[in-house]
């Protein structure tokens, strides 16, 4: 079956600090892979994606790449800033027909504070 | 702004009574939403796919007749927790495909406690 799995949190990082939010994956087929952010009293919101191996996904700063040798999708920026703080989920979908292309198999979510 | 919205964000009910969630779209026709929840510390689980005007598809080990799931119309899917227990406690999720790029979009969602 299909798993996502992410580093767990709280993580508590000073401004300016760099995150990484470490992601691995175990899928049947080849998965597009996904991190959603979900802001105090928001819906989870696409934050970036990627659909083949070596391609990275970035917005906002924050970057991943999808790596097929290590089942990986790292979530990472350079400068995170109090605005930042949210739950960040890893996640995938496998490419079957219909509506099943868009079932999303979630990771737990990484709870991130930035503090000034 | 949003794009999918959810009422309640916040509900209490008593064990043994039901609870509706609702799912709306916006701005846009929905045939097809789904439904996910999250406990504490586990990840985000799809429930079911819900599908206007047809039945839901549930995943395995979903209760079909505890989570009724109603998509009457393009703009809102239901959930309905019949006879809640505390173990039902949970939070419960809804997204719904944008046809134009086919762009998920994900509710607020709604935080149930039984008591």
């Amino acid at each position: 079956g299909n798993s996502v799995t992410q580093m767990e949190g709280p993580v508590t990082l000073s401004e300016e600090a760099f995150l990484t939010i470490n992601c691995t994956y175990t899928a049947t087929g080849y998965p597009s892979l996904f991190w959603y952010v979900q802001y105090p009293g928001e819906g989870l919101q696409l934050l970036l994606k990627a659909t083949k191996a070596d391609d990275k996904g970035s917005n906002k700063g924050f970057e991943a790449t999808y790596r097929k040798e290590t089942t990986s999708f790292h979530l990472e920026k350079g400068s995170v800033q109090v605005s930042d703080s949210a739950v960040y989920f890893c996640a995938l979908s496998v490419p079957y027909s219909g509506a099943g292309s868009y079932q999303l198999t979630f990771g737990k979510g990484t709870k991130l504070s930035v503090i000034p | 702004g949003a794009v999918v919205s959810q009422h309640p964000s916040r509900v209490i009910c008593k064990s043994g009574t039901s609870v509706k969630i609702e799912c709306r779209s916006l701005d846009f026709q929905a045939t097809t939403m789904f439904w996910y929840r999250q406990f504490p510390k586990k990840s985000l689980m799809l429930m079911a796919t819900s599908n206007e005007g047809s039945k839901a598809t549930y995943e395995q080990g979903v209760e079909k007749d505890k989570f009724l799931i109603n998509h009457a119309s393009l703009t809102l899917s239901t959930l309905t927790v019949t006879s809640a227990h505390p173990e039902d406690s949970s939070f419960y999720i809804c997204s719904a495909i944008k046809g134009i790029g086919n762009t998920i979009y994900f509710g607020e969602g709604s935080w149930l406690t039984v008591v």
